[in-house]
């Protein structure tokens, strides 16, 4: 099965309006983290956020946020106020167990393709 | 500024031969890792180091070797018993701490023919 779900291969959005990406997990560890990475047409993958499975609040980061879901165990990622250099591919990734006792390494999804239109 | 190194960015190859690919950063991290990408796909584990001189296998281990003799190094092997080697390869580290997110390198796409 797999771990990281990402069930919408492309998404169009307008230019300054908001879009959601889909993430879904699937882990029995009680401690995880959740990342989201950005990855332009260039190759270089850019990390977004993180949502520790502890975490109280919906993790923000600057026009980014995090819409997380325990008991569904869904992590979706919100970008606000789309910009045209926001087009890419977006990739949801987990991490199992605390960090010294874990392998560290993250799981990733198939990843989203992100297009906006101007 | 700090950073993670790939290089190349493109290698070209001919079928049966082995060929490293560089990995180095300056960001004082503990754990590095090698990834590839397919069209299409996420990314897939290689192999993992947490230390030096030690690492293990990811998911996709076979056909690659790794070393890990500095902090700052992680070159990937691919060997010609990897039965489909071309791919994008795309190294990463990170502190060995909770919430600490994997720095990518630039990667390197391997053509192999």
């Amino acid at each position: 099965a797999q771990k990281i779900t990402q069930t919408q291969p492309g998404m169009f959005v307008q230019e300054k309006e908001a879009v959601t990406l889909d993430c879904t997990y699937d882990t029995s560890d009680p401690s995880y983290g959740l990342f989201w990475y950005k990855q332009p047409s260039s190759g270089e993958m850019i990390f977004l956020i993180y949502q520790g499975s502890y975490d109280q609040q919906n993790a923000t980061e600057g026009r980014y946020s995090l819409n997380f879901q325990k008991a569904r165990k869904s992590a979706n990622l919100v970008i606000s106020a789309s910009q045209l250099g926001d087009s890419a591919m977006y990739f949801c990734a987990m991490r199992e167990g605390y960090y010294g006792g874990s392998q560290g390494n993250l799981i990733f999804g198939k990843g989203t393709k992100l297009s906006v239109k101007p | 500024d700090g950073g993670i190194t790939q290089s190349p960015k493109y290698l070209f190859r001919k079928e049966g031969q082995n060929v490293t690919l560089s990995c180095e950063q300056n960001l004082n991290h503990d754990a590095m890792y090698w990834y590839r990408q397919d069209p299409g796909q996420g990314l897939r584990l290689i192999y993992y180091s947490q230390i030096v001189n030690d690492f293990q296998k990811g998911d996709i281990a076979e056909g690659y070797s790794v070393s890990r003799e500095k902090k700052e190094s992680f070159p990937l092997t691919v060997t010609s018993a990897q039965k489909n080697p071309t791919a994008f390869y795309l190294c990463a580290s990170s502190f060995d701490r909770e919430g600490s997110p994997l720095h990518f390198g630039n990667g390197t796409r391997l053509t192999v023919t």
